[in-house]
């Protein structure tokens, strides 16, 4: 099975910027990389999505390098109501069925 | 427009039954995915229905089952329900497989 990795949990301080990693080695060619935020109890809830280079929304920017073996998500200055899970989500070319596989998600916890 | 719709929210069961699950998507997607949510192996993707056709499924024992309706509902089924299924089920729905992905609520089911 293909391996998506993120850091585990990360703290940060009310207004700093959060860059949030995602390691996808096995991408599909034709798979963009999304990412989601996650609050108990609810859905994953879409924050942005891209396939190679930079995008940027109004509230997060995604950042992929040429090979897209990996991705960044960056939260600019975060608030408390940024503390969340966040899942990256690409899909898998080995498996042959075009799996889509969450990351293991990252625990953004906001200090103030 | 309203978001996708899961029914019901919670569910309880026995080991041994079956059980099936409910999921509206958002109104002109024709794409949805079911995924299952524990603690310990945290989002896994189930499978993908586009236009009433299983389009792909993730690695999951035949037990669990899904169909597409012509109006792009959907339901999965569990059968021969095990401890280890209890968990989060959740649906989402988009327009096309790369598009953003719509997650509803989810359902809960504990398996006794």
């Amino acid at each position: 099975l293909a391996k998506t990795t993120q850091p585990i949990s990360m703290d940060s301080y009310e207004g700093q910027e959060v860059n949030i990693t995602c390691s996808h080695n096995n991408i599909a060619t034709n798979d963009y990389i999304t990412w989601y935020q996650q609050f108990p109890s609810q859905g994953p809830r879409f924050i942005i999505q891209g396939y190679k280079t930079k995008v940027t929304n109004e509230v997060a920017s995604l950042f992929i390098p040429a090979d897209r073996k990996s991705s960044t998500l960056s939260l600019p200055r975060v608030s408390l109501s940024d503390t969340a899970v966040y899942y990256c989500l690409v899909g898998d070319n080995r498996a042959g069925a075009n799996n889509l596989f969450f990351g293991t998600g990252t625990r953004l916890t906001v200090i103030p | 427009k309203a978001g996708v719709t899961q029914t019901p929210r919670y569910l309880i069961k026995t080991r041994g039954q079956q059980v099936t699950l409910s999921c509206s998507p958002i109104s002109g997607h024709r794409s949805v995915s079911w995924y299952q949510q524990t603690p310990g192996q945290g989002l896994q993707f189930l499978f993908e229905y586009f236009s009433e056709t299983q389009r792909n499924k993730g690695n999951f024992p035949g037990r669990f089952s899904g169909r597409q309706f012509s109006n792009s509902r959907s339901e999965m089924n569990v059968s021969t329900l095990e401890l280890g299924d209890s968990a989060l089920y959740l649906c989402a729905s988009s327009f096309a497989r790369n598009n953003e992905q719509f997650f509803g609520p989810g359902t809960r089911l504990t398996v006794l």
